[in-house]
């Protein structure tokens, strides 16, 4: 069974480091791409960027280049989400999701989400 | 950089059936923006209802369908169900990147 499975809740303080995981299982994680996604409190899905778990080619949203890093590690089928220094407005709920190819949106699997509370 | 527009708001009523949209601003939108439906309800992970335009899933119940009508994507809900109310996002691929539509809020009532 494909699972992407999530990180739990996390509250941090302005100008903190985080980083949020995503462990996939069921499948080869080498072959999949991983998208994140953003959904600030009460609004939509924001596309934040994408990354190859086979060679760790990423792909930002201009959005968010340079305010987030992903990264994976394929020794433990994970990939992850970092902030060196989160502000306020990073509050919302962060999904991560698999798809095949690098701009083709085709997420089939989607983990559970994790919420990020940066709050002084 | 592209806009992805989707109707904010729609209302249906049990059995009837509605049609949600996806556009973009650049033009009409084309299977080469493979085009994708997502559902989400409240308190939820968004669950994939169609891919590249008119693709199902074996979760996807045989009431919902998608295809391009009049230089959009659409999401063609056919006998609405009260469990079949939830946010419906599309979602387009562009040239270096791939842009969410703003949601449809879908009322059964």
């Amino acid at each position: 069974e494909v699972q992407l499975v999530q990180s739990g809740a996390g509250v941090k303080k302005p100008g903190e480091s985080l980083k949020i995981s995503c462990q996939g299982s069921g499948y080869d994680f080498s072959t999949y791409w991983i998208t994140w996604v953003r959904q600030l409190p009460g609004k939509g899905l924001e596309w934040m960027g994408t990354i190859d778990p086979s060679d760790s080619y990423t792909k930002y949203s201009p959005s968010f280049q340079g305010h987030v890093t992903m990264s994976t590690d394929r020794s433990i089928t994970t990939a992850y989400l970092h902030w060196s220094s989160l502000k306020a407005a990073d509050t919302a709920f962060y999904y991560c999701a698999r798809h095949p190819t690098m701009l083709r949106p085709e997420f089939d699997y989607w983990g559970q989400g994790t919420l990020v509370t940066v709050s002084s | 950089q592209a806009v992805v527009t989707q109707e904010p708001s729609l209302t249906v009523s049990p059995g009837e059936t509605v049609t949600l949209t996806c556009g973009s601003n650049t033009g009409p939108v084309t299977s080469g923006h493979i085009p994708c439906w997502f559902q989400q309800k409240p308190g939820q992970a968004p669950r994939t209802l169609i891919y590249d335009t008119t693709n199902t899933h074996s979760w996807t119940p045989a009431r919902f369908s998608g295809s391009l009508l009049g230089g959009k994507a659409a999401l063609t809900l056919l006998g609405a169900q009260p469990e079949d109310e939830a946010d419906y996002y599309c979602v387009l691929s562009f040239s270096g990147t791939v842009i969410f539509g703003g949601g449809t809020k879908l009322t059964v009532l």
